[in-house]
């Protein structure tokens, strides 16, 4: 079946400006994550969905960010003012929820940000 | 909340040798424990994971131990091959369904 798809694969962005970062997560899946990773370094969370609960924001790094889950599948990660800093790659996760376990989670090519 | 620190940050190694990737974590009730490769320019992949009702798991030629009263568990690779070259991270749990990723391994395999 199809995996976890991100659109788009890159953005370059004048700093100042908004960007919308999307993800399609694997079918059925009720878990959402969303990560950054900077050149070189590790995975830093952002945001997290389950189900319909209220998403776990305790990574997001600045009121700047900003993450919807619509219908509980695709999910859209939303920087507003663009900084230098904010130049990374997000990667989108899903994972489904079976037995209340934690399962694998699968991930995205990610979205290469630039912002100038 | 849940800390995972791992070590080594870089690790060269000859084509047959083993390699081996610790990390360790702070919460006592964490119960699993998950290895992700990421290959140049890749996603991240589960390649092993371990929980906490067992001390050891093999798939072909890795394999990650787990020491619960110590809290520390590690990833190893035996018989390691160029292909093998990627950055390795580990994971513990951070709350319901939600991981804490340690901050990377970067193995070499030189033919």
């Amino acid at each position: 079946g199809a995996g976890v798809s991100q659109s788009p694969s890159n953005k370059v962005t004048e700093k100042g400006k908004d960007v919308e970062l999307r993800c399609d997560p694997i079918s059925g899946h009720t878990a959402l994550y969303w990560y950054r990773q900077s050149l070189g370094q590790g995975l830093e969370f952002l945001i997290y969905f389950q189900g319909n609960s209220a998403p776990d924001k305790s990574g997001l790094p600045s009121d700047r960010f900003s993450a919807e889950r619509t219908g509980g599948s695709v999910s859209t990660l939303t920087i507003q003012r663009t900084q230098q800093e904010d130049s990374a790659v997000y990667l989108c996760a899903s994972s489904s929820n079976l037995r209340g376990l934690h399962n694998e989670q699968f991930f995205g090519p990610g979205t290469r940000l630039t912002v100038l | 909340g849940e800390n995972v620190e791992q070590h080594p940050s870089t690790l060269s190694v000859q084509e047959g040798d083993s390699a081996v990737i610790k990390c360790t974590y702070s919460d006592s009730a964490s119960n699993y424990f998950p290895w992700y490769k990421q290959e140049l320019g890749k996603r991240p992949q589960l390649i092993i994971d371990i929980r906490s009702n067992v001390g050891e798991k093999k798939d072909q030629r890795i394999a990650v131990t787990l020491n619960k009263t110590a809290k520390h568990f590690s990833l190893h690779i035996t018989e390691t091959q160029p292909e093998d070259s990627a950055v390795y991270f580990c994971a513990a749990p951070g709350g319901f369904q939600k991981l804490v990723f340690g901050t990377g391994t970067r193995l070499l395999v030189s033919p």
